[in-house]
């Protein structure tokens, strides 16, 4: 299995610009679920989604971000438009759904710097 | 109060040595634990589940006291490799399609 697959890696940008963020989960899991982590503020959880249905956003700072699950396949996260203070890692995971099944399984991240 | 608290260390020992931390959690009804570890410049990846009983996984012992509302990591024989930031993970609903809440990590560094 490919596990989580992320992309880009890194992406560097200029303040104002758009910022598209991609997640491939594992197949056959049902939740997705997408962080960032920053030194300051630790991990945080933006959104998750069961079933491609978003379940909770609270966590998505303002705005600017929005993220979509058009199939179980494929999720994005974007922030238009990109301020500095968003530089940080975001992190995919994904994760079979069901009691009993607890552990979430995360991609190798995206290194955001915005300019 | 944050939901789950860590000291963030880091705790610096030598190889061989034992080495034990807490977390502290803020709600009662929190159904499920875990402890995750994270290399640097590397995703979170689960290294064990806590249970109630107590469970062990070779040289790393977690324990739940739900009383005082914490859990601990116990580190065994120290190895160089255990160097990493360990996370306390919370999932106050018990499913893992719920939101699971992570501590901001206690760094381990094990010298030679």
């Amino acid at each position: 299995d490919a596990g989580v697959i992320q992309s880009p890696r890194h992406e560097v940008t200029e303040m104002g610009q758009e910022v598209t963020l991609r997640c491939k989960p594992i197949s056959g899991h049902n939740s997705l679920f997408w962080y960032r982590q920053t030194m300051m503020r630790g991990l945080e959880l933006l959104i998750y989604f069961n079933n491609n249905v978003p379940i909770d956003d609270s966590g998505m700072p303002e705005d600017r971000f929005s993220a979509k699950m058009p199939n179980a396949s494929f999720s994005t996260l974007k922030i238009q438009p990109s301020e500095p203070r968003d530089s940080a890692v975001y992190f995919c995971a994904s994760s079979p759904q069901g009691e009993g099944i607890y552990e979430q399984f995360f991609g190798p991240g995206t290194r955001l710097t915005v300019l | 109060r944050k939901e789950v608290e860590q000291d963030p260390g880091p705790f610096n020992v030598p190889e061989g040595a034992t080495v034990a931390f807490n977390c502290t959690y803020s709600n009662s009804a929190s159904q499920s634990f875990f402890w995750y570890r994270q290399d640097c410049r590397k995703e979170p990846k689960l290294l064990m589940s806590v249970y109630s009983s107590g469970n062990e996984d070779g040289r790393f012992t977690a324990q739940l006291n739900r009383a005082s509302q914490y859990i601990s990591l116990l580190i065994r024989d120290s190895k160089l490799s255990d160097s990493a930031t360990y996370l306390c993970v919370v999932n106050p609903r018990g499913s893992s399609a719920s939101k699971i809440i992570f501590g901001s990590g206690t760094r381990l560094s094990i010298r030679p």
